[in-house]
């Protein structure tokens, strides 16, 4: 069936250092959302991109939605240790509301 | 309430028992989500409510699961004659409701089933 796909799988990075996760979609998304898990956690909403092209951001983290509304990116400038978690990326795929990508692990040494 | 709630937080079952779990959405939330989260996967999706309607069941992974939410509000998953693969965290979401696609949705702790 119809999936969002992520990388990378996991990301270690320096703390200081930036970070990228890309999500891809065959088919074009009404909308993307991305949501973050600590360790131990459960999903908590970042943001939701609808038109084609945004760019949102939030302090550090910026979020893009591709102009044809099939992939999207978060990129984190200078992370810290709190950055720590997975990152996933969730659209709606065929008849399912909200389909998750694995996820983007992050491990950020101090 | 505040939050999505959910019980128990761990439960763990003889294989070939049954488990119910139990969520409490957000109070006023017209949907509800279930989600299975194996370790170190994403969330994959198993059903979806709107009010007291199943709109989608796609993801249960077999006849042993069911799901439902007769009054709108609580929602009950059931597992019958639980295996170990059935081993996951169980995830229930709400959100405020419009088109399922655009659900921004809050995340209730979670249920942690083992199956022994």
């Amino acid at each position: 069936g119809q999936q969002v796909m992520q990388i990378p799988q996991y990301q270690h990075v320096q703390e200081g250092e930036d970070f990228t996760t890309y999500c891809n979609s065959s088919t074009t998304l009404s909308n993307i959302q991305w949501y973050k898990q600590r360790p131990g956690g459960h999903p908590v909403f970042l943001i939701q991109l609808v038109k084609s092209g945004e760019v949102k951001k939030q302090k550090r983290l910026t979020f893009q939605f591709g102009e044809a509304k099939k992939n999207s990116s978060l990129h984190i400038t200078a992370t810290q240790t709190t950055d720590v978690g997975t990152y996933f990326c969730a659209g709606p795929a065929g008849n399912t509301p909200l389909v998750f990508g694995k996820g983007t692990r992050l491990s950020v040494i101090a | 309430g505040a939050g999505v709630s959910q019980s128990p937080r761990y439960k763990v079952a003889k294989r070939g028992q049954d488990v119910a779990l139990r969520c409490d959405p957000i109070s006023g939330h017209v949907s509800l989500f279930w989600y299975q989260q194996a370790l170190g996967q994403g969330p994959e999706f198993l059903t979806y409510f709107q009010n007291e309607a199943q709109l989608d069941k796609s993801g249960l992974p077999s006849d042993r699961f069911f799901a439902e939410r007769p009054e709108g509000s609580v929602s009950t998953l059931k597992i019958q004659r639980t295996q170990q693969e059935d081993s996951a965290v169980y995830l229930c979401a709400s959100s405020p409701g419009g088109p399922a696609g655009a659900n921004v949705l809050t995340f209730g702790a979670g249920s942690r089933l083992t199956v022994l």
